[in-house]
């Protein structure tokens, strides 16, 4: 299996953007996923596909995708955005893997 | 309304063997491409994926844990188990059951609330 590289942490100020960045060290790239975890909860999908925001996310939860990197961008991040962020792919063999998460803070 | 719930044993001793339930309910193990993963986070760490069961009994394990993992499932009771052998207090983490398949992409789209594991002597 691959590795999937974040940054250890992002901070942002309420409003602003925050931008968070998930690396593949190897090909073939399969879809992206992003999940959010807040303090003692499970995580909960914000992004499916590379793309696709599940039902109830916020508008301002968007993904994107570029080569073997895919991005998580918050718009007009709020203070409850405060938290953990992983993304997930999968590889050829049905075995799946998490990046190493990035912990956004809200100044 | 899909939810899944985690059992088991909170504390384990090194060398003896975990054994995990995942108890779930609004979706059924039968239903074509329906799947159930097992993953775990140890205490400040990253998520780790551990196995995944399928409808039709198809199975996948992580290639670092493979020899260790058995997953099975008993589609009349809506439960997927989880055995771990040889436990070691590096295998202390919260085990999560999570679903997918439903949106036939390899989202978890569902989690359990986690049960935190702790291998102690």
């Amino acid at each position: 299996s691959y590795e999937l590289t974040q940054p250890p942490s992002v901070s942002v100020s309420p409003g602003q953007t925050a931008r968070i960045s998930c690396s593949a060290d190897a090909l073939p790239k399969q879809y992206a996923y992003w999940y959010q975890q807040k303090p003692g909860q499970a995580p909960v999908l914000v992004i499916y596909k590379d793309g696709g925001r599940p039902s109830g996310i916020p508008e301002r939860f968007s993904g994107s995708s570029s080569g073997t990197t895919v991005t998580l961008t918050i718009s007009g991040v709020q203070a409850e955005d405060e938290a953990d962020y992983y993304c997930q792919s999968a590889d050829s063999s049905g075995t799946y893997v998490f990046g190493t998460g990035t912990k956004v803070t809200v100044l | 309304q899909v939810t899944l719930r985690e059992s088991g044993p909170a504390l384990v001793k090194p060398t003896q063997t975990l054994t995990l339930t995942c108890t779930f309910s609004g979706f059924s193990l039968s239903t074509s491409g329906m799947c159930v993963s097992w993953i775990r986070q140890p205490p400040g760490k990253a998520l780790e994926w551990l196995a995944r069961i399928d409808w039709d009994d198809d199975k996948y394990y992580s290639t670092s844990l493979k020899t260790r993992l058995t997953i099975s499932k008993d589609t009349s009771k809506n439960q997927v188990v989880l055995t771990m052998t040889n436990m070691d207090p590096v295998d202390t983490a919260t085990y999560y059951c999570a679903r997918m398949g439903y949106s036939g992409y390899d989202d978890f789209d569902y989690w359990g609330q986690g049960t935190l594991v702790t291998v102690s002597s």
